[in-house]
């Protein structure tokens, strides 16, 4: 299994203002993934980060607004850029087992609430 | 493309009853299923997940759900709720060998004494 540290655990931020968000696993992992979880909505995949190479956005989300930084294989920040309140949101970051073990191992979540 | 169902956004049960969350799925290759449970202001948690060994999966915290191929269900069920069951729920799919998970839009669980 991984142990997955996110932080900060909840933040009030000003709209226009930027938030990085930092993610350590305890293992070394290929891929890591960021979720978004809108309130009273299911989870979305912003992201892949894998180490050495750009990001993989998904449809709906841009590099420019939420940069991701994957500097070495257990750990990201995901940076959500020039906030607004629809970025209110819990994100997620997330790694995927291996074999036996696949499936995702989630962090406690970034909890964001944008005035 | 896949894609998961959950019917009901809540479901409210007595303690000690029969608990059911729906999840249906869509997908065109054998899945990897599994559920997910988020307490209030924490992260998720893998209950169980479905990878085709056996269609009966049992999970964690007396927790179970059982594939249905002929109904492309995966229904989680426990018999006897507990309060410290009240919770949000997740079904999900993948498939094998790729990252993406496809989540439901989840339900809440509320346990009433």
């Amino acid at each position: 299994s991984a142990v997955i540290s996110q932080k900060p655990s909840r933040d009030i931020c000003q709209r226009g203002t930027s938030l990085t968000i930092q993610c350590q696993v305890d293992s070394q992992v290929t891929m890591m993934f960021w979720y978004r979880q809108q309130p009273g909505q299911s989870l979305t995949l912003i992201a892949t980060a894998n180490q050495g190479s750009e990001a993989t956005y998904e449809s709906g989300f841009v590099i420019d607004k939420f940069p991701i930084s994957r500097p070495n294989l257990t750990f990201s920040t995901l940076t959500v850029s020039n906030m607004s309140p629809e970025d209110s949101s819990i994100y997620l970051c997330s790694v995927e087992g291996q074999g036996e073990n696949e499936k995702l191992f989630f962090g406690s979540g970034t909890q964001l609430s944008v005035l | 493309a896949q894609s998961v169902t959950q019917l009901g956004s809540h479901v409210s049960v007595s303690e000690g009853a029969l608990v059911l969350l729906r999840c249906n799925y869509s997908s065109s290759v054998p899945p990897y299923l599994f559920w997910y449970v988020q307490y209030p202001n924490q992260g998720l948690q893998l209950l169980l997940k479905y990878t085709s060994a056996a269609t009966l999966v049992k999970g964690i915290n007396g927790f179970e759900a059982e594939f249905k191929k002929s109904e492309t269900s995966f229904h989680l069920t426990k018999p006897s709720a507990h309060m410290s069951d009240a919770a949000e729920y997740f079904c999900a799919v993948g498939d094998s060998g790729t990252y993406k998970y496809i989540f439901g839009t989840g339900t809440r669980l509320k346990v009433l004494a």
